[in-house]
């Protein structure tokens, strides 16, 4: 199966930096790579994703770089406002089975007003 | 608002109660999932269902019982469960293409058993 690991587990920023944000991924096969963003009692929400012909995407404040060769990525988020608070999962899908998700054990962001 | 309705938000039972969580989505998706979210785990899949049909049992104890009867509606039994077993539960659903794409969840049903 997929070994997806995210660091770091927490992350404190003055509003206004960046923020990064890695996974590293063991399925050398994988080839679909979302960053989902859960809030304080809600569902995570997909706010960025990255498939493997592409090693950059951008969307406004937010970014996804993706190396394969040493499979791994990253979320970037520039500017950090208080309402980018929440925790940040990344996640691969299993080559094996493409419904099969993992997922990161979480990023929780605090931006400091 | 999602497109994914789970209810309830919040449930409580005995070790020998039998209760079910509902999951219900507006998106027109053919593929509905079940997540368990516990403190400082990962996300785990737990079932995975195309078109009614159930296609992944990532290794679930018996004791969760999952049920679709279309693809718009998808249910998770519960009996005779344990303390371990308290967790958000998160329900998702996707396009079901055939290829890896977006997840949509609901806001979770969390479960305390006691």
């Amino acid at each position: 199966g997929e070994n997806v690991e995210q660091h770091p587990s927490t992350l404190s920023v003055q509003e206004g930096d960046s923020a990064v944000i890695k996974c590293t991924y063991s399925d050398s096969a994988s080839n679909y790579f979302p960053w989902y963003k859960q809030e304080l009692g809600k569902g995570p929400q997909l706010i960025i994703d990255i498939r493997s012909n592409v090693g950059e995407k951008k969307d406004q404040r937010i970014a996804v770089t993706l190396n394969k060769t040493a499979k791994h990525f990253s979320l970037h988020i520039t500017e950090t406002q208080p309402e980018d608070s929440a925790v940040y999962f990344c996640a691969a899908p299993y080559s094996g089975g493409y419904q099969k998700v993992t997922f990161g054990t979480g990023t929780k962001l605090q931006v400091i007003p | 608002e999602t497109g994914v309705t789970q209810t309830p938000r919040h449930l409580v039972m005995g070790m020998t109660n039998k209760k079910s969580l509902k999951c219900e989505q507006h998106l027109g998706h053919n593929a509905m999932y079940w997540y368990k979210q516990s403190a400082k785990k990962p996300l785990e899949l737990m079932f995975v269902y195309n078109f009614k049909e159930q296609t992944e049992n990532n290794s679930v104890p018996s004791r969760f019982s999952p049920e679709c009867p279309n693809s718009s509606h998808l249910f998770l039994h519960l009996h005779t469960l344990q303390p371990e077993d308290s967790a958000l539960y998160l329900c998702a659903s996707s396009h079901g293409s055939g290829t890896a794409g977006e997840l949509f969840f609901g806001e979770g049903s969390r479960l305390t058993v006691l």
